[in-house]
């Protein structure tokens, strides 16, 4: 079965430095996707990066770099240079192609407190 | 692009009623869309996924007749949650893929539904 693990229910880190938010994941499908939300306390989520399972390079958006570890099964969440508003929940979320489309199973959420 | 709105963002209620939360997606068409609970401090958990024109389909465990689905137009799914009772009380959240773009999900703001 489909599985997401997220180990570090909080974090912090000092602004301006990097952060890794670690995530592992459990599939027996060849084929999926990994994706990272941030959900700030207004409650909506925030779609950061996506990686596919057969992408070679590691996911990058601005700030945000996926570090994909496929034979480790991790999609570790790097974010640089860290600003007090990534202060949220991040959670990492596998994709399982269901009917053409990716279902979406979370992880458990990461509370990330970013420090002046 | 790829934006999602929920409306009532917010709604109490007495036991025993109804309410209807609407999803739209505002700037692209959404042949799919998915709808999600999520508990307090918990991760997202999958309710159903709503297709245009055909009838939802729901996670093992999620009462049909409980909370009906509707996915009308290409751009507007609602969740209506029937005979409402205090256990319904949670963030609802809404989220649209892009037709033809099936890998990301983009997100409502969420509704919070109270129950009294």
């Amino acid at each position: 079965a489909q599985k997401i693990t997220q180990t570090q229910p909080g974090m912090f880190v000092q602004e301006k430095e990097a952060v890794t938010l670690d995530c592992t994941y459990d599939t027996s499908d060849q084929s999926y996707g990994l994706f990272w939300y941030k959900q700030p306390s207004s409650g909506e989520m925030i779609f950061l990066i996506y990686q596919g399972s057969y992408d070679e390079q590691n996911a990058t958006e601005g700030r945000y770099s996926l570090n994909f570890q496929k034979a480790r099964k991790s999609a570790n969440l790097v974010i640089s240079a860290s600003q007090l508003g990534d202060s949220a929940m991040y959670f990492c979320a596998m994709g399982q192609l269901s009917g053409g489309y990716n279902k979406l199973i979370f992880g458990a959420g990461t509370r990330l407190a970013v420090h002046p | 692009g790829a934006v999602v709105s929920q409306h009532p963002s917010r709604v109490i209620c007495k036991s025993g009623t109804s309410v209807k939360i609407e999803c739209r997606s505002l700037d692209f068409q959404a042949t799919t869309m998915f709808w999600y609970r999520q508990f307090p401090k918990q991760s997202l958990m999958l309710m159903a996924t709503s297709n245009e024109g055909s009838k939802a389909t729901y996670e093992q465990g999620v009462e049909k007749d409980k909370f009906l689905i509707n996915h009308a137009s290409l751009t507007l799914s609602t969740l209506t949650v029937t005979s409402a009772h205090p256990e319904d009380s949670s963030f609802y959240i809404c989220s649209a893929l892009v037709a033809g773009a099936q890998e990301t999900q983009y997100f409502g703001p969420g509704t919070r539904l109270l129950v009294l």
